[in-house]
């Protein structure tokens, strides 16, 4: 089952900022944040291995709340560079030590 | 710097050919993936490899098959290629719990 991701879309003008949430209706052992620009390859953004551990780099950073099944993905000071589609991905707890559960993305557009 | 090369960006395929689609890492990862990805869908898991000839069912199996003969190269199978099979697929490779690595993609077309 896939993690829900919301919003579906979301557009900023430059230096707004966003979130982004994924939710799980299963135990998640961690969460995994990709970034895909158009015509490329997702990219790695982060890993969030512990419930209620926050990391970052630069201006994006992301949550994971254990108790809620939840993680966020927070872009402060958007830059046009931040536009693409944004994916979480989860290994549930309990689950396959292989398979990463990708969420259906968020479509993030940041306008001049 | 990971590599993971797919073997076409664009292929052009008939309704009932047999199709392999390449892929090939270069950090000796024991676990390989490939994903079709569709608009509104995301990316989605067809099958994966955590070991040379070991392989699992992803998400949506049905109408592929897969080969991992040496730990470098996964191979995609579609045995016979019909119309909804159109679309982006993706390889990656990791270690285990560890950030996926994407080729740049192969967008198939069956006509």
């Amino acid at each position: 089952q896939q993690p829900v991701q919301s919003p579906q879309a979301v557009i900023l003008r430059e230096g707004e900022d966003a979130v982004i949430n994924c939710s799980s209706s299963k135990a998640l052992y961690s969460v995994h944040w990709y970034r895909q620009k158009h015509g490329e390859a997702p990219v790695f953004l982060m890993i969030l291995l512990k419930g209620g551990e926050q990391k970052g780099h630069d201006k994006i950073s992301a949550s994971f709340n254990e108790k809620k099944q939840q993680s966020s993905l927070y872009l402060t000071a958007s830059q046009l560079s931040y536009s693409g589609t944004y994916f979480c991905g989860t290994y549930y707890s309990g689950g396959s030590n292989y398979k990463l559960t990708f969420g259906k993305g968020t479509l993030l557009t940041v306008n001049p | 710097d990971v590599k993971v090369t797919q073997s076409s960006r664009y292929l052009v395929k008939r309704t009932g050919e047999k199709v392999f689609l390449e892929c090939v890492q270069d950090m000796d990862h024991e676990n390989m993936f490939w994903y079709r990805q569709d608009p509104g869908l995301g990316l989605r898991l067809i099958y994966f490899s955590y070991d040379v000839k070991m392989k699992e069912k992803g998400d949506i199996p049905e109408g592929y098959s897969v080969s991992r003969e040496k730990k470098e190269r996964f191979s995609l199978i579609l045995e016979s290629a019909s119309t909804n099979q159109t679309s982006m697929y993706l390889c990656a490779s990791s270690l285990i719990h560890q950030p996926q690595h994407f080729g740049d993609g192969t967008r198939l077309s069956i006509l």
